[in-house]
């Protein structure tokens, strides 16, 4: 049981440059997020997905771009890597459930470093 | 998004202790959830509130819903050594989650 999972776990970039980070879930979860933790930040949502082919933006999006063709893979793509965008990213998601009892699976997290 | 405070920022524990954390909103949640955070591992949930009032346990920890809907707090009884982490509080409307900055807990030397 894989769970959720994300690749790679750790990542060295120049600035400009483009990286996708990956994530994966065995669940068949519908919803899938993708956030940045920074030092007193907490977590902030950056896109979601309700759905395959469904995305949409969460509280910081800009410099981000997500998609979404199957339900299990949810990547996230820097076009141009700029140092603001170092931090740890984590992947989640959850079953579309009809009640407020689902919560969101948290991915081990990629640490991204941009020089 | 939803601002959360979350007190304290960081707090040292000693084996044995009881300790307390809590997290406040500006804005009515009909979810509470609390996570812990292990160093280089994404949170895990620990408790999870769905009613305004609940109080809900979970081994040594116990959190409860405050009856504004606008807050919630962590105990942890009987404190362990593997009890250091990050602990974050989160609001869930819907299904998106708005997260405390966190505390961190260490062991006092």
């Amino acid at each position: 049981d894989a769970g959720i999972t994300q690749s790679p776990r750790y990542k060295i970039t120049e600035t400009g440059r483009q990286v996708t980070l990956m994530c994966h879930q065995t669940w068949s979860h519908s919803y899938m997020f993708w956030y940045r933790q920074d030092l007193g930040h907490g977590l902030r949502l950056i896109y979601y997905s309700a759905a395959a082919d469904i995305t949409d933006k969460g509280e910081v999006p800009d410099g981000y771009v997500v998609s979404r063709s199957k339900t299990e893979n949810f990547p996230l793509t820097l076009e141009s890597a700029t140092r603001s965008q170092t931090s740890v990213y984590f992947c989640a998601s959850r079953y579309r459930g009809g009640t407020s009892t689902d919560t969101q699976y948290f991915g081990p997290g990629t640490r991204l470093t941009v020089l | 998004g939803q601002q959360l405070n979350q007190s304290p920022q960081s707090m040292f524990i000693q084996e044995g202790e009881d300790v307390s954390m809590n997290c406040t909103s500006s804005s009515i949640f009909n979810t509470w959830l609390w996570y812990k955070q292990d160093p280089g591992e994404g949170p895990v949930l620990l408790i999870a509130l769905y009613k305004a009032g609940e109080l809900t346990s979970n081994g040594r920890l116990t959190a409860q819903f405050g009856i504004t809907r606008k807050d919630s707090f962590l105990n942890i009884s009987a404190s362990i050594p593997s009890d250091v982490g990050i602990y974050f509080c989160a609001g869930q409307d819907d299904y998106k989650l708005s997260f405390g900055a966190g505390t961190t807990v260490t062991v006092r030397a």
